[in-house]
């Protein structure tokens, strides 16, 4: 059973175009992240959930929409691609946030070019 | 912003040899935690290490942590060519909300 999933794992499209990364947690953590790996590896968080709610937005454009329908989804919907998107997009959880917060799980990844 | 700094950038070794890694941090924290990333998968959690402690092991790992530096070390002892991947630090952010992570060290552990 894989702890954090996330699809699609990879994702081509044109400049301009709107697509969504899902990402579903079966470990029964409050929070979840959205985190982006540059070309040079560097890691940035984007967006952290508690219980669906929104606790973290990194100065990320608002084409980046996340969504939380439940405490173990969190998707990543992107609208009007640029090239400058491209990257790899990271799902995590963790059991909990603020003072507390451990070890983050993360999700395989979902590698996005924009062409 | 960016909290950690991993040193070296890239570290290369033949199998056997120990491996050590730093990083450096900016604030207060409440703990500190490393990071393995192979290629094209996701982060794994390695070790997390208090402020109150000094040291921390785990199999072949061993870190340690100088808050007065604001600085950790990871050092993977008798490395095999399976460690051969990126290692990352990170810390609390400044809210303590989520973790922080460093430009992270490439290691090649050559057989």
């Amino acid at each position: 059973d894989t702890a954090v999933s996330q699809t699609p794992k990879y994702l081509v499209t044109q400049m301009g175009n709107d697509k969504s990364i899902k990402c579903e947690q079966n470990l029964g953590h409050d929070t979840m992240y959205w985190y982006k790996q540059d070309s040079k590896k560097f890691l940035k968080i984007m967006f952290s959930y508690n219980n669906k709610e929104l606790i973290i937005n990194e100065t990320v454009p608002n084409r980046f929409s996340p969504k939380s329908p439940d405490k173990a989804h969190l998707n990543l919907h992107i609208n009007s691609l640029e090239l400058g998107d491209s990257a790899v997009y990271f799902c995590a959880s963790s059991l909990r946030t603020g003072a507390n917060t451990g070890e983050l799980f993360f999700g395989e990844g979902s590698r996005l070019t924009v062409l | 912003s960016q909290q950690g700094e991993e040193d070296p950038q890239a570290l290369s070794i033949q199998e056997g040899e120990n491996a050590t890694m730093n990083c450096s941090y900016k604030t207060s924290i409440n703990n500190l935690q490393w990071y393995r990333q192979n290629s094209g998968r996701g982060l794994v959690h390695l070790i997390l290490i208090r402020s109150n402690e000094r040291e921390k092991h785990s199999g072949r790992l061993r870190v340690t942590l100088d808050t007065s530096k604001k600085s950790s070390s990871l050092l993977i002892t008798a490395s095999r060519a399976a460690d051969t991947a990126s290692y990352f630090c990170a810390t609390p952010n400044s809210g303590y909300s989520t973790l922080t992570f460093g430009k992270g060290t490439m290691l090649l552990v050559s057989p």
